[in-house]
């Protein structure tokens, strides 16, 4: 299947601080979807990345897509109590038929 | 309102006793899901469906079975569940690759 590596696993930030999750490939991607799921829910669609070198933002959130697409990355900035949760990216590739996900990143943020 | 619903929520069962988690979309998607999900090891796809009557294996089918009768219904069926099916089960749809997943609420499983 899809090899996909994403890290960190786990990350414990005070609140304020900054926090990135890196999502990386061993294949060139079509695209690469990221997902946030809040502890007890489900996941929930942040974002899609398809072009090399993209940067998209959403308030504190920024996504990019390396140029080689191969590997993303979504960085928070000044983490808030309300970005707890498991990041997830998703990588897409040619000729799609399957879903794939990244083991996730875990996000604390103390208060 | 655009959504997936599953049902039940929550079960628990016993190993052998055949079970089904009911999946419905009301968004008109072609491609549904199936995935577990289980500490440390993310979201593994079980079973897609890119269509009407068109199913698939995921990366994790063993030990289950779907179908695809009608568009807005993909149900997951245990034949025999076994302890090692103990999961949180995600139903989602979307409308192809350059869309957005819709996962409903989660099915948390527990065999005995």
């Amino acid at each position: 299947g899809q090899q996909v590596m994403q890290i960190p696993q786990y990350q414990h930030v005070q609140e304020g601080e900054d926090f990135t999750t890196y999502c990386n490939s061993s294949t060139t991607l079509s695209n690469i979807q990221w997902y946030k799921q809040r502890p007890g829910g489900h996941p929930v669609f942040l974002i899609q990345l398809v072009k090399s070198g993209e940067v998209k933002k959403q308030k504190r959130l920024t996504f990019q897509f390396g140029e080689a697409k191969k590997n993303s990355s979504l960085h928070i900035t000044a983490t808030q109590t309300t970005d707890v949760g498991t990041y997830f990216c998703a990588p897409i590739q040619e000729n799609f038929n399957k879903f794939y996900f990244g083991s996730g990143t875990k996000l604390n943020v103390k208060p | 309102e655009a959504q997936v619903t599953q049902n039940p929520r929550y079960l628990i069962t016993v190993t052998g006793k055949k079970l089904t988690v009911t999946c419905s979309q009301n968004m008109n998607h072609e491609y549904m899901s199936w995935y577990r999900q289980d500490p440390g090891l993310g979201l593994r796809q079980i079973y897609y469906s890119m269509n009407v009557e068109v199913t698939d294996k995921g990366d994790v089918p063993e030990g289950y079975k779907v179908s695809r009768k009608e568009k807005r219904n993909f149900p997951l069926i245990l034949e025999s569940p076994s302890p090692n099916q103990t999961s949180l089960y995600f139903c989602a749809s979307n409308g192809g690759n350059l869309y957005e997943q819709y996962f409903g609420p989660g099915t948390r499983l527990t065999v005995t």
